[in-house]
C-alpha cells in the first residue's frame, strides 16, 4: 500500500525560530512530491513540488524553502518562521509523468506561530 | 492557464436530502477532474474522477458527479445526505498534458448536514 507520513503532527514556535517538517512515502517509487499549506481551514496554497532528488519548484516567494534528499523524503524548512507562517501543512504524493492517478495526501502537520 | 471555481462556501441541507456541490472550470483540452473530502485536521482524501468514457462517475460514501463538457462543471452530489457527510470539499482539475501534472484546487465547499 502507499502511505505518506508527515512528522510532527502538531508544532507550537516562537517567531523568528528555525522549521522542519518532514514527509516520507513508501510503497512507489518517483513520486512526484508537493507541499501545501491551508490556512483557516480553507484552500490549499501550493508551496513546492518535485518531480525528483534534489529538483524543486518553487510556486511562491517566501521564507520558506524545500529539500528532497532522497526519493521518498521531502522537507519543508524555515530558517526564521513568521506569525503567516502558522497553518496546516500537507505533503501530497502524485503520479508519474503521463499517471491520471488522482493525489494522495498526508495526514499533515498543524502549526502555530506565536 | 487552468482554474476552478466553486461558487459556494457553504452548502447546508437536512438529513436524507440530496445534496449538489458545484464546481466549474476551465483548462486546455480535456480535462481531469477530481473530488476530495476533508475531514476536520486531516489530510485530503480522493473521492471520484473523471478521466473519460461515462460523464457520470461513481466514487466513495456514495457519492457521485456529472461531467458536463458544454457547461464546464463537474457538481458531486449524492441522493441522501448524511450527518456524517459534513466536511469540506474540495474539486480540482488537471491537465493531461503538462511537464508538471500539477492540478489546480478550488478553494472548497463545506457542506454541513442538519440532524
Amino acid at each position: 500500500s502507499q502511505t505518506i507520513h508527515q512528522w510532527p503532527a502538531t508544532l507550537v514556535q516562537p517567531v523568528g525560530s528555525p522549521l522542519s517538517l518532514e514527509c516520507t512515502v513508501e510503497g512507489t517509487s518517483n513520486p512526484n512530491l508537493y507541499w501545501y499549506r491551508q490556512a483557516a481551514g480553507r484552500g490549499l496554497q501550493l508551496l513546492f513540488y518535485s518531480v525528483g532528488i534534489g529538483q524543486i519548484s518553487s510556486e511562491v516567494p517566501q521564507n520558506l524553502s524545500a529539500s528532497r534528499p532522497q526519493d521518498r523524503q521531502f522537507i519543508l524548512s524555515s530558517k526564521k518562521l513568521l506569525l503567516s507562517d502558522s497553518g496546516f501543512y500537507l505533503c501530497a504524493r502524485g503520479g508519474l509523468a503521463g499517471d491520471i492517478h488522482e493525489q494522495f495526501f498526508g495526514p499533515g502537520t498543524r502549526l502555530t506561530v506565536l | 492557464a487552468q482554474s476552478v471555481a466553486q461558487p459556494e462556501d457553504q452548502v447546508n441541507v437536512a438529513e436524507g436530502n440530496p445534496l449538489t456541490v458545484k464546481c466549474t472550470y476551465s483548462v486546455s483540452g480535456n480535462p481531469y477532474l477530481f473530488w476530495y473530502v476533508q475531514y476536520p485536521n486531516r489530510g485530503l482524501q480522493f473521492l471520484l474522477k473523471y478521466i473519460t468514457g461515462d460523464n457520470l462517475v461513481k466514487g466513495s460514501y456514495g457519492f457521485e458527479a456529472e461531467f458536463n463538457k458544454s457547461q464546464t462543471s463537474f457538481h458531486l452530489k449524492k441522493p441522501s445526505a448524511l450527518v456524517s457527510d459534513s466536511a469540506l470539499y474540495f474539486c480540482a482539475v488537471r491537465s493531461p498534458s503538462g511537464g508538471s501534472y500539477i492540478p489546480t484546487f478550488g478553494r472548497g465547499t463545506s457542506l454541513i448536514v442538519h440532524p
